[in-house]
């Protein structure tokens, strides 16, 4: 089944703790992006990568690392968590257009 | 990029045709203009995409106007369970096409549809 695979589900953290949310596609697609989702804010996006070490900053990119070491990973990495990174993420990809897939999201809560 | 503006919520009842409103004033040429629909706890899920004039699938009619600047999303006969957020998004994401191509993604706040019995 073609899916974007994100773990984990749920995460809860202190600030300064680094933490990694993974993100995997089983589609063989090029593109690959994160965005968080705030309450009244939509979706923003975070870092997006056009294909394997191609990554480039978002809308919101401050706090967050990525890399794109194979073209099926894309892991989203939070050095320093900090309270206002405390948000739902979503991890997506695109074999062409701007036909997403999304993966089914992770809840991160930082104290 | 294209920034869209969306109404932020809508009520509608069971079995009526519901018409959501995407404005682009600044869209491009190369342009696509893609509608999502996110249930709570899940991500989006893409509904349909064109570029002009009229496109339908089995879930929804997209109506695009011929200067391009607005799009309507429209929900035949809505049920209980098209209770969901709806988003707007334009952009010309090309994998491997022009240089002018861009990953950089901008989505609007969303429509909150609320369909009611």
């Amino acid at each position: 089944e073609a899916q974007v695979t994100q773990n984990p589900r749920y995460l809860i953290t202190v600030t300064g703790k680094k933490l990694t949310v993974t993100c995997s596609q089983n589609m063989n697609h090029e593109y690959m992006s994160w965005y968080r989702q705030d309450p009244g804010l939509g979706l923003r996006q975070i870092y997006y990568s056009m294909n394997v070490e191609v990554t480039d900053k978002g809308d919101v990119p401050e706090g967050y690392k990525v890399s794109r070491k194979e073209k099926r990973n894309f892991p989203l990495i939070l050095e320093s968590p900090s309270p206002n990174q405390t948000s739902l993420y979503f991890c997506a990809s695109s074999g062409g257009g701007e036909k997403l897939f999304f993966g089914s999201g992770t809840q991160l809560s930082v104290l | 990029l294209a920034k869209t503006t969306q109404p932020i919520s809508m009520d509608s009842y069971e079995g009526q045709e519901v018409n959501i409103t995407c404005s682009h004033n600044n869209i491009a040429t190369n342009d696509y203009i893609t509608w999502y629909q996110q249930f709570p706890s899940q991500g989006p899920r893409f509904i349909i995409q064109g570029y002009k004039t009229k496109v339908t699938n089995e879930v929804a009619s997209l109506f695009i106007p011929a200067d391009r600047k607005s799009s309507t999303l429209s929900l035949p006969r809505v049920s209980l369970s098209d209770t969901a957020v709806y988003y707007c998004l334009v952009g010309d994401m090309i994998i491997g096409g022009s240089s002018s191509n861009t990953g950089k993604l901008i989505f609007g706040q969303g429509t909150t549809l609320q369909v009611k019995p």
